[in-house]
């Protein structure tokens, strides 16, 4: 009930595709959906974050699509550069009995000029 | 912004020492995290305080202690360092409401 499960693992897109990492939920208590970005060397910086009462949000060219129903989030990361090359983090919090936040495995993120 | 100022980049300490790591942020926020992080394991949470003088156990709290005694730090103590507590080491404060500020991470050695 508390896991949140990242796909995938590992990810090589050619420089200007999309990326696209999944995370997965359960506990329908999370209300607050944050998307953090990692480089080598340095702690996670939060990139992107969502609420469940909205099914999109866009932020430059990423953006985070969020599916209620089937408790599933994802990042997209338009014309993906080089710069973009790091560990992806999604996370699900809630304040509802108890401040909990889990987060995802995390995906390495590997552009290619 | 919130800064959070973790004290050390880079530490190496021996078996059986006493290890503080400290972490200060610039803004008001109740909440405090301290994670470690490994490679295939992610993040994992030590211990949080919602407050001054407060703090609750993570999903991994042996071997570690914290204090904190002001609202703006939070200490992490390992009390007897062994050669398993090499890790990367995150602060995270976090407001109402809003995502974490990590810090850069301290990156700890026990030999």
């Amino acid at each position: 009930q508390q896991q949140v499960k990242q796909s995938p693992q590992s990810l090589i897109v050619q420089k200007g595709g999309i990326s696209i990492i999944n995370c997965a939920y359960e506990n329908t208590a999370f209300d607050y959906f944050p998307w953090y970005q990692q480089f080598p060397g340095k702690g996670p910086a939060l990139l992107i974050a969502i609420r469940p009462d909205v099914s999109e949000k866009k932020e430059g060219r990423f953006t985070i699509s969020f599916n209620k129903s089937a408790k599933q989030f994802s990042l997209h990361i338009m014309d993906s550069q080089p710069g973009d090359s790091a560990t992806y983090f999604c996370a699900a919090s809630t304040n509802t009995g108890g401040f909990k936040t889990i987060f995802g495995a995390g995906t390495r993120l590997f552009v290619k000029a | 912004d919130v800064k959070v100022t973790q004290s050390s980049r880079y530490l190496v300490k021996r078996t059986g020492e006493k290890v503080f790591l400290e972490c200060v942020q610039d803004m008001d926020h109740e909440n405090m995290f301290w994670y470690r992080q490994d490679p295939g394991l992610g993040l994992r949470l030590i211990y949080f305080s919602y407050d001054v003088k407060m703090k609750e156990k993570g999903d991994i709290p042996e071997g570690y202690s914290v204090s904190r005694e002001k609202k703006e730090r939070f200490s992490l103590i390992l009390e007897s360092a062994s050669t398993n507590q090499t890790s990367m080491y995150l602060c995270a404060a976090q407001g109402q409401g809003h995502g974490y500020t990590f810090g850069s991470g301290t990156r700890l050695t026990v030999v």
